[in-house]
Parts: structure tokens; sequence; C-alpha cells
């Protein structure tokens, strides 16, 4: 079975503070992908960055940025200089690589105060 | 098309009533995802298609739920004796073949059932 936890159901800033949303996860596949999603007051999920697991890289983009540690089974998403913009929340998700489902956290919500 | 596209976006309708949810994927993608998501939640998982196999139906709540998929293209969610709890935003996504490909997802259909 698989499993994803997002601790933080909501998460207060103000605008250019950084904002890191953790993520945990559980899987017993050993190749598995980790994706991160923005919903926006909008409502469209907004796909954001995929991981593999047997790529354990950080990656920046942006003003963004992941953390993936495969040892502690965590991918967590940093906003460096946040902005009004990034208010939404935001999803963690995760998909093994011999399933179909895509496995969703419960969400934090971000509020960017100006 | 650009996108993927749902209609109607909200649909409000009477317990005890029928209802039929519209899904139109990317043009191309072989895969098609159904989800649920209630007020302030997270996005459960309700059914899979992936190309002429099987769908994944683990994720329908109980047997007023289900869904098909036409030509490969086009899905339809039917609720049959919609109940209160039926009442949540339907989600519907779609992607290239292969667990590592990102789920493009469309703005939903709120769903009020009074």
């Amino acid at each position: 079975a698989q499993k994803v936890t997002q601790a933080q159901t909501e998460i207060s800033v103000v605008e250019k503070e950084d904002v890191t949303l953790d993520c945990v996860y559980e899987t017993r596949d050993t190749t598995y992908y980790l994706f991160w999603y923005k919903q926006p007051p909008s409502g469209e999920l907004v796909f954001l960055i995929r991981r593999n697991s047997f790529d354990e890289q950080n990656e920046i983009s942006g003003r963004y940025s992941w953390n993936f540690q495969k040892s502690t089974s965590s991918f967590n998403f940093t906003i460096t200089a946040s902005q009004v913009v990034d208010s939404a929340v935001y999803f963690c998700a995760l998909r093994a690589a011999a399933g179909n489902k895509l496995t969703f956290g419960g969400g934090t919500r971000v509020l960017v105060k100006p | 098309g650009a996108g993927v596209s749902q209609s109607p976006s909200n649909k409000v309708t009477e317990k005890g009533k029928d209802v039929e949810l519209r899904c139109d994927p990317i043009s191309g993608h072989t895969a098609l995802y159904w989800y649920r998501q209630s007020l302030g939640q997270g996005l459960e998982f309700l059914i899979y298609f992936q190309g002429n196999s099987a769908p994944d139906k683990s994720g329908l709540p109980s047997d007023r739920f289900s869904a098909e998929r036409t030509g490969g293209s086009v899905s339809t969610l039917t609720i049959q004796r919609t109940q209160q709890e039926d009442s949540a935003v339907y989600l519907c996504a779609s992607s290239w073949e292969g667990a590592a490909t990102e789920a493009f997802f469309g703005q939903g259909t709120r769903l009020t059932v009074v």
C-alpha cells in the first residue's frame, strides 16, 4: 500500500519569507515516482515537478527547490522569497512504477501575506 | 484539445437523482483518472483507465458510482441515486502511458446534492 503524509495543514508567511513544505511517503516498491502539484484558488491542479526514486539529486527551478532524501522517505519543497501569488494548496503525490494510482497527500495550504 | 476539459463546471442535483459528469482528456493521452475532492480535503482516487486494459476501479466508493471511457477518449462518471455525501469536486486527469508521466488535471465539476 502507498501512503503520502503532509503533516502541515496550513502555513502562513509574510511575503519574501522562505517556506518549506514537508512530504513523507510510504511504499514497498523499489521504483517509484514523486510529484508536487499546486492548486491555486481557481481550483485547477498544476504540475510542478516529478522525481524518480533512483535520482536523489536535488533540483532548483527559479524560486522553487526540492530536497529528495530516500533514507528518510521525504520529498520536501521550498519556496524561496515567497510572493502573494504563491498562495495555494500544494499536494505531494506518489506513484509506483508498476502501479496505476497516483496517491496524494492531504495537501498544505500556503498563505502568503503582503 | 489544449487541456483536459470537464463538463459541466457546476452541477446542483436533488438527492436521489442520477448525474453524469464528462471528461475530455488531452488528445493522444492514453491514461485517464477520476479523483474526488471534498471541501478542504485531499484528492481521493476513484478510477483509472489505460488504453484497452481493464480499468482500475478500486477507488469507487460504492456501486452507485460507475465510469466508462468510449473509444479510448471521452470518459463519463455516473453517480446513481445521489446522496448528500456525494457533494464534492470531481477532478479528471489524463497522461501519457507510464508511471513516470505527470497527470494533467481539468478544472473539475463541482457537484452539490441538495
